[in-house]
């Protein structure tokens, strides 16, 4: 069983403040997605990471692949209200005919106005 | 495009009864996946289909649990009789492909059983 674990599990912070979640693993996936929810929606997805070491940016949120392909970070910069919400990080194991996703139990994150 | 509809949105029932869950998928998704996720937990897979056919169902409980598709459009998850630790809420999600890497996912049916 692939797990992934998620740090810190919950975060509150004020808005314009900088934080960075992490997800780890000791399996090395093939792929690497995070994700967003808000409450009582489904998850959003917000970027995959395919590269190990890969970076990839979307405003002001970076997103790094470990180069071991095992972990990752999210980074946000300036926090606002609207970053509020859960922030899953899930794997994807050997692709091909089956991309099944292995969940993390997410970084319940509130950013205070 | 219309993304991917779950209902009903909310169920509470009482233990040993049974209940069922409907998705329509996004139109000419062939796959489509039922997760379940527990309160402060991450979605869980139960099971994917491509098309009308299985593909992994291997977390399905299948003494109590039943899910169908049958013209690989739109899917039924049943829970019958429903347990305590069924309460949930039950995901769908779709993707154009098995290999896809972008599952769309609906807005889930909060399950309460009492």
């Amino acid at each position: 069983t692939q797990l992934l674990e998620q740090s810190p599990q919950f975060l509150s912070i004020q808005e314009g403040e900088n934080l960075t979640v992490y997800c780890n693993s000791s399996s090395v996936f093939s792929s690497l997605q995070w994700y967003r929810q808000e409450p009582g929606e489904g998850p959003v997805l917000l970027v995959t990471v395919v590269t190990g070491g890969e970076v990839k940016k979307l405003k002001r949120l970076t997103f790094q692949f470990g180069d071991a392909r095992k972990d990752s970070s999210l980074h946000i910069t300036a926090a606002q209200p609207g970053d509020t919400g859960l922030y899953l990080c899930a794997g994807a194991g050997s692709g091909g005919s089956n991309y099944k996703l292995t969940f993390g139990k997410g970084t319940l994150l509130t950013v205070n106005p | 495009e219309a993304g991917v509809a779950q209902s009903p949105r909310y169920k509470i029932i009482e233990k040993r009864q049974s209940v069922a869950f409907w998705c329509n998928p996004i139109s000419g998704h062939a796959t489509l996946y039922w997760y379940q996720q527990i309160l402060g937990q991450g979605p869980k897979l139960l099971i994917q289909f491509q098309n009308n056919g299985v593909v992994d169902d291997s977390q399905l409980p299948k003494d109590r649990f039943s899910a169908e598709r049958l013209k690989g459009v739109d899917s039924t998850l049943k829970i019958q009789p429903a347990k305590l630790e069924d309460s949930a809420v039950y995901l769908c999600a779709s993707s154009s492909t098995a290999g896809a890497d972008t599952q769309y996912f609906g807005p889930g049916t909060r399950l309460t059983v009492l």
